[in-house]
């Protein structure tokens, strides 16, 4: 079946720096991949959608100088969160749609295993 | 302003039970409604899928209701057992493109004692 990864699964660092996450689809292209963010106890919170060739598109409230997403390739997007501070420490999951892996419509999006970004 | 609402943080149930999740929306109209089960420190995984025309889907002990006009999806897991305990989030997707977003409930974190 279709994957989807994720790298690193883990990373700390200092405050003040950036952090590059990346998600790959590994046997599909994946035109259009999601990213999300989950805070301890809570939900995942859609961030942005990543659409290959363009922009990306952000949800409402999210910096999107912040949140430095690329779409360069047909099976890679990168999310980079820039000036990283405490408050950004969270878990991020990408995922994209099962259409792009020769699924239904109706099947479950095929989700990363997330990103733990902890910054100092 | 639209809204998805798992109505318990927190459930706490006997094994062998029945665990009941909700989940209500609000200004949405969904195409469909998916449950998933999320693990500590792991993605979300996929475990049902019902369409907006369908009332009710099952899949070995678990069941899923979709009810429009209340805007509310119920999740039940009958016998329920310890490795059962996991958090369960409900998802609509509002449209029918392959760039529909999912949209994730808060939660509901389920724990059955032995």
């Amino acid at each position: 079946g279709a994957v989807v990864s994720q790298h690193p699964s883990r990373v700390i660092c200092k405050s003040g720096t950036s952090v590059k996450i990346e998600c790959r689809s590994l046997d599909f292209q994946a035109t259009t991949m999601f990213w999300y963010r989950q805070f301890p106890k809570q939900s995942l919170m859609l961030m942005a959608t990543s659409n290959e060739g363009s922009k990306a598109t952000y949800e409402q409230g999210v910096e999107k100088d912040k949140f430095l997403i690329n779409h360069a390739s047909l099976t890679l997007s990168t999310l980079t969160v820039t000036s990283a501070h405490p408050e950004d420490s969270s878990f991020y999951i990408c995922s994209a749609p099962p259409q792009l892996a020769g699924g239904d419509i109706t099947d479950t999006q095929y989700f990363g295993p997330g990103t733990r970004l902890t910054v100092l | 302003s639209q809204k998805i609402e798992q109505n318990s943080e927190a459930l706490n149930i006997q094994e062998g039970k029945t665990a009941t999740l909700t989940c209500n929306y609000t200004n949405y109209s969904p195409a469909y409604l998916q449950w998933y089960r999320q693990d500590p420190g792991r993605g979300p995984v996929f475990l049902l899928l019902i369409r907006e025309n369908e009332k009710e889907k099952r899949k070995e002990r678990l069941k899923v209701t979709f009810d429009t006009t209340l805007k509310q999806s119920l999740f039940h897991i009958t016998a329920s057992q310890p490795a059962d305990s996991a958090t369960y989030l409900c998802a609509l997707v509002p449209g029918y493109s392959s760039a529909s977003k999912i949209i994730f409930g808060s939660g509901t974190r389920l724990s059955i004692r032995p």
